[in-house]
């Protein structure tokens, strides 16, 4: 079945240090949609990606859909304490339409002060 | 304005029992979805409403699950004869229509079966 995969599964980086996380999924996706969540929190919706190469910002946060719409990223420059979670990219389930999301399985951000 | 509203926050039951569990989505949002969520997991869809009714129930893993919503606002998320594998924290999200939105959560019922 439909299925979408991130890596890395963990990432401990230094306060200050770039961090990346890959989303790729078996399928094209309509649209790429990334939630971050604190440890003990729920996702929190950060940001929607439709269009083919398209690339947005907020703030320290760069996030890129690919070309071929079946893989993203999420990049952090100069991590924080505050940037520590779960990352997970989500893409619908393909044909449906349902708003019916696949997640990936999240990279786990530690951030060491 | 309030977000989206789950209790209990923590449920242990024994082995057999029935639970419910109810979520409470943003006002006026017509679109409401069940996920559960397993440690070092991404949320694994259940169920979404449209409304009253079910949509989309392709992601409940027997029958021993069933939700309602009967009202097109609160919804319970019903489990039968729970078995321990169903432990996990069960999440609730709505959004304002449905497809291609992005999906508000709420806290989330941690469900322990003994």
């Amino acid at each position: 079945g439909q299925q979408v995969m991130q890596i890395p599964q963990y990432q401990h980086v230094q306060e200050g240090e770039d961090f990346t996380t890959y989303c790729n999924s078996s399928t094209t996706l309509s649209n790429i949609q990334w939630y971050k969540q604190r440890p003990g929190g729920h996702p929190v919706f950060l940001i929607q990606l439709v269009k083919s190469g398209e690339v947005k910002k907020q703030k320290r946060l760069t996030f890129q859909f690919g070309e071929a719409k079946k893989n993203s990223s999420l990049h952090i420059t100069a991590t924080q304490t505050t940037d520590v979670g779960t990352y997970f990219c989500a893409g619908p389930k393909r044909s449906s339409n349902t708003g019916k999301l696949i997640f990936g399985q999240g990279t786990t951000l530690q951030v060491k002060p | 304005g309030a977000g989206v509203s789950q209790t209990p926050s923590n449920k242990v039951t024994e082995k057999g029992k029935y639970v419910e569990l109810r979520c409470d989505p943003i006002s006026g949002h017509t679109a409401l979805y069940w996920y559960r969520q397993s440690l070092g997991q991404g949320p694994e869809f259940l169920i979404y409403f449209q409304g009253t009714g079910a949509a989309d129930d392709s992601g409940l893993p027997n029958d021993r699950f069933f939700a309602v919503r009967p009202e097109g606002s609160v919804s319970t998320l019903k489990i039968q004869r729970t078995e321990r594998g169903d432990s996990a924290v069960y999440l609730c999200a709505s959004s304002p229509t449905g497809v291609n939105q992005p999906q508000h959560f709420g806290d989330g019922t941690r469900l322990s079966i003994l």
